[in-house]
């Protein structure tokens, strides 16, 4: 089993929906749980940043951490065009020193105008 | 703010030469820097963390003696591939830990082709 399962996708909306975005993890350890959007032949965008549970808004965007099912999930809301990317969760016990993010593998979002 | 630049941005080697790769965090300092690499619709793959001042540590499988890691500064580490070959092909990625804020920000990426 790996630690962080993601679903690859590729996942494809019409402008304008509600996209939800999941991932869940085995280590318990984990503290720190981080988004991020990559889009072809670039390096990832650092999305939204959290710490523990709980959830996280920043514009159109809202991330959701729940510990107890070891669940993460980020909500896009008024999805565009412009969101087609590939979007990875990453996540950490720490983060400081040389602790290692663990990322999932990526889920491909397709937004249709 | 976070900002961390690559250079270069891609580059096309012969066979059998040796590509260097800098990743600067520009407005932020980095003690950790992390190398990845990345092939076409796949995820990320760590391949060494580099901390200023001392040996990068290499995963599993990694070559240190192939791909040479130097983190010199807070702000700056490099990637060596040494006689490169056609399967070096690849997106190397360079991403830093910002020490006082937190949170990990990544290069624009270095796309390098080995003829």
């Amino acid at each position: 089993q790996k630690e962080v399962e993601q679903d690859p996708g590729p996942l494809s909306v019409p402008e304008g929906a509600i996209v939800s975005l999941n991932c869940t993890y085995s280590n318990s350890a984990f503290q720190y749980f981080m988004w991020y959007r990559q889009y072809s032949r670039k390096g990832p965008e650092l999305l939204m940043y959290t710490y523990s549970s709980g959830n996280k808004e920043d514009g159109r965007f809202t991330a959701q951490v729940d510990k107890s099912s070891k669940y993460i999930s980020l909500f896009i809301r008024d999805s565009q065009p412009s969101d087609s990317a590939t979007y990875l969760c990453a996540m950490s016990a720490s983060d400081s020193g040389t602790y290692k993010y663990i990322f999932g593998t990526g889920t491909r979002l397709k937004v249709l105008a | 703010g976070a900002v961390v630049s690559q250079h270069p941005s891609w580059v096309i080697c012969k066979s059998g030469t040796s590509v260097k790769i800098e990743c600067r965090s520009l407005d932020f300092q980095a003690t950790t820097m992390f190398w990845y690499r990345q092939f076409p619709k796949q995820s990320l793959m760590l391949m060494a963390t580099s901390n200023e001042g001392s040996k990068a540590t290499y995963e599993q499988g990694v070559e240190k003696d192939k791909f040479l890691i130097n983190h010199a500064s807070l702000t700056l580490s490099t990637l060596t591939v040494t006689s490169a070959h056609p399967e070096d092909s690849s997106f190397y990625i360079c991403s830093a830990r910002d020490r006082v804020a937190g949170g990990q920000f990544f290069g624009p990426g270095t796309r390098l082709t080995v003829l």
